[in-house]
């Protein structure tokens, strides 16, 4: 299984600053097909996850574009550029290249 | 618009068998590309993926948890099933189902999600 394991664990922020947040694989996301499959998503409180990012750096419908991704091979960032309150939550990378597939741990930002 | 709701019990004991229903709405599961998967959450931890049908009817599932799930659908009900043999309380968790596309690759929307818990 590819382990997907995220830094930091917690990411205390200031409304206005940047954030950002790391996803490393145990194995490159790259596919025979050339795509890499690393996707990252929101969890706000008490609410199921939503897809923000998908293939590296793509944003979602209706994503905000103070989000982006980036990286390669095995080393992924999602960064906010200007944290608001509503991006309080748990942020997760999944990777979509190899069955099973897998999520990191978990980033909890907050104000 | 696609909505997805998980169904099923509150509480099961252990060894029992888990059966879990996802309505959805807004989509047909006869859709090349298309597929809907099965994501559970335990009390304040991560996600953890268990398994994946897609149109085609083909079926992927999770390696540490095959030999205890099925996972099926019935494109006249808009429903996909999951079931789990033989519960155990670490298996206690909140279960999505969500949309799994192969355009972009990711799972998107999600359901509300069920808290399922394993006590006897």
């Amino acid at each position: 299984d590819i382990v997907m394991t995220q830094t930091p664990l917690s990411s205390p922020v200031t409304l206005g600053q940047p954030a950002s947040i790391s996803c490393r694989s145990s194995q490159s996301l790259v596919h025979s097909d050339g795509n890499t499959y690393l996707s990252w998503l929101q969890q706000r409180p008490g609410q199921p996850p939503r897809l923000l990012i998908y293939k590296i750096s793509n944003r979602f419908s209706g994503v905000p574009d103070r989000f982006s991704g980036s990286g390669a091979g095995t080393d992924f960032t999602l960064k906010i550029s200007r944290v608001e309150a509503e991006d309080v939550g748990v942020y997760y990378c999944m990777q979509a290249t190899q069955f099973p597939l897998t999520f990191g741990g978990g980033t909890k930002v907050e104000i | 618009q696609i909505t997805l709701k998980e169904s099923g019990p509150t509480l099961v004991k252990p060894t029992q068998t888990l059966t879990l229903t996802c309505f959805f709405s807004g989509f047909s599961l006869t859709t090349s590309g298309v597929g809907v998967g099965w994501i559970r959450q335990p009390p304040g931890k991560a996600l953890e993926w268990l398994a994946l049908i897609y149109w085609d009817d083909d079926k992927r599932y999770s390696p540490s948890l095959k030999s205890r799930l099925t996972i099926t659908k019935d494109i006249s009900k808009n429903q996909v099933v999951l079931t789990m043999t033989n519960m155990d309380p670490v298996d206690t968790a909140t279960y999505y189902c969500a949309v799994f596309s192969t355009v972009f690759i990711g799972f998107d929307p999600w359901g509300q999600g069920t808290l399922v818990t394993v006590s006897s």
